[in-house]
């Protein structure tokens, strides 16, 4: 069954540099999203994206965060410069139709130090 | 501000019982989901309900709207230990043609023996 991957599963890094997030979105997907969930918290909706543009963004992702379609299958979210209040789990999702069911990667836990 | 509760947040059941979560949010919606998280996973999406009365089933899950008391009910029917996990539920509103998802803050299930 084709799934959704993203790398690394752990990043850690310290205050203030920038760390690129990867996710392979399953195939044939048009729609890519990036959510994060602090830890013991509620999901928090960051980005979507479709036609290589940003579709929505919440009031979190600001001029730090930044996604890109580099080539045909990489999805990728960058954090500037990290604060402490960026350590969380960061998930991306895709889907077929734009909001429909949503399959969503393992995770990337991101550890700022 | 779109506001989204469950309830309970904690929920501790023997096997064999019926319950209901329930998920009121405060505004208009286009479309409310449900995910499960298992501890240290991902999000695995449930439902998608999409219209006022959409009742929809999955195993010892069904998951029902109304659009008008800005209700939906996820309810567990003769629970076993595997459905332990946290059930999310997420809106996304109609309002403005802006598709950004609320999360409610999760009701952790744990089935006993």
């Amino acid at each position: 069954e084709p799934e959704v991957t993203q790398t690394p599963s752990h990043q850690v890094t310290q205050m203030g540099q920038e760390v690129i997030l990867r996710c392979v979105p399953i195939s044939n997907h048009l729609y890519f999203y990036w959510y994060r969930q602090i830890l013991g918290q509620k999901v928090e909706f960051l980005v979507s994206f479709y036609n290589n543009e940003i579709s929505e963004k919440s009031e979190i992702f600001d001029d730090q965060f930044s996604v890109e379609r580099p080539d045909g299958s990489n999805f990728t979210l960058k954090i500037r410069s990290t604060k402490l209040e960026d350590s969380a789990m960061y998930f991306c999702a895709s889907s077929e139709e734009n909001f429909y069911e949503q399959y969503f990667g393992p995770g990337t836990r991101l550890t700022v130090t | 501000e779109l506001k989204v509760e469950q309830n309970p947040l904690f929920l501790s059941m023997q096997e064999g019982k019926n319950y209901t979560i329930y998920c009121n949010y405060s505004t208009t919606s286009d479309r409310l989901y449900w995910y499960r998280q298992d501890p240290g996973k991902s999000l695995e999406s449930l439902f998608v309900l999409l219209s006022n009365g959409a009742v929809k089933q999955e195993g010892r899950l069904m998951a029902s709207l109304d659009t008008k008391a800005r209700l939906s009910t996820l309810h567990i029917t003769a629970a076993v230990h595997d459905l332990s996990a946290t059930y999310f539920c997420a809106v996304l509103p109609i309002s403005g043609g802006s598709y950004i998802p609320t999360f409610g803050r999760g009701t952790s299930l744990i089935v006993h023996p």
